[in-house]
């Protein structure tokens, strides 16, 4: 199956700093890619769409001046967490999709767990 | 996308079968039944999915009602690294490249 791939696995940052995560689909043109975050024992939620080389859509709740997204080419898109505090502290994980994806399968990155002190 | 209702929980012995139910009372016409799954500190995969009929690949089986208002996930000989949390997401094709809204999820646990 295809590959999606993030970076880092794992940051550790002092609050008050900014964090890049990358998410990259590796042997496929992710025409869209959805950013997601999860608690400890909790479910996956979403925190926005982004397609690419257009703005991304956010879901209610989620600052979009906080978590920067930009998906500049078909296989890149970037979450920035900006002034990163103790309660961004999370798992977050990406996911992309082709042109057909609503009828075969997204494909998951592995998750970067972000621990800010 | 519609609602599903799965168990909180589930156990299973190594080496035997795994059946996780899925209720979707509210299914569309149109909504397939997809079932990921989320290894420990992993991001989600994809398992299987389905429109009405029963479907088998290598990691799973998907047993459709026939109403389409449940189904189950089929494990045939459950191993240690079946320890996930299973998630079953209804998606209707008509909505166009959606994200996956995952619920709770069944937490499967394996014993040796």
């Amino acid at each position: 199956g295809a590959v999606v791939s993030q970076h880092p696995s794992w940051v550790i940052c002092k609050s008050g700093t900014s964090v890049k995560i990358e998410c990259r689909s590796l042997d496929f043109q992710a025409t869209t890619m959805f950013w997601y975050r999860q608690f400890p024992k909790q479910s996956l939620m979403l925190m926005a769409t982004s397609n690419e080389g257009s703005k991304a859509t956010y879901e209610q709740g989620v600052e979009k001046d906080k978590f920067l997204i930009n998906h500049a080419s078909l296989t890149l898109s970037t979450l920035t967490v900006t002034s990163a505090h103790p309660e961004d502290s999370s798992f977050y994980i990406c996911s992309a999709a082709g042109l057909a994806s609503f009828l075969d399968t997204q494909y998951f990155g592995p998750g970067t767990r972000l621990t800010v002190l | 996308d519609a609602k599903t209702t799965q168990p909180n929980s589930m156990e299973s012995n190594e080496e035997e079968p795994v059946h996780l139910p899925c209720n979707h009372s509210t299914i569309s016409g149109t909504d397939y039944i997809h079932w990921y799954r989320q290894l420990p500190s992993q991001g989600p995969e994809y398992v299987i999915h389905g429109l009405t009929s029963n479907v088998n690949n290598r990691m799973a089986s998907l047993a459709i009602a026939e109403d389409r208002k449940s189904s189950t996930l089929i494990l045939h000989r459950a191993t240690l690294r079946d320890a996930a949390v299973y998630y079953c997401i209804l998606r209707d094709p008509v909505s166009g490249n959606t994200p996956l809204v995952f619920g709770k999820g069944t937490r499967l646990s394996v014993i040796a």
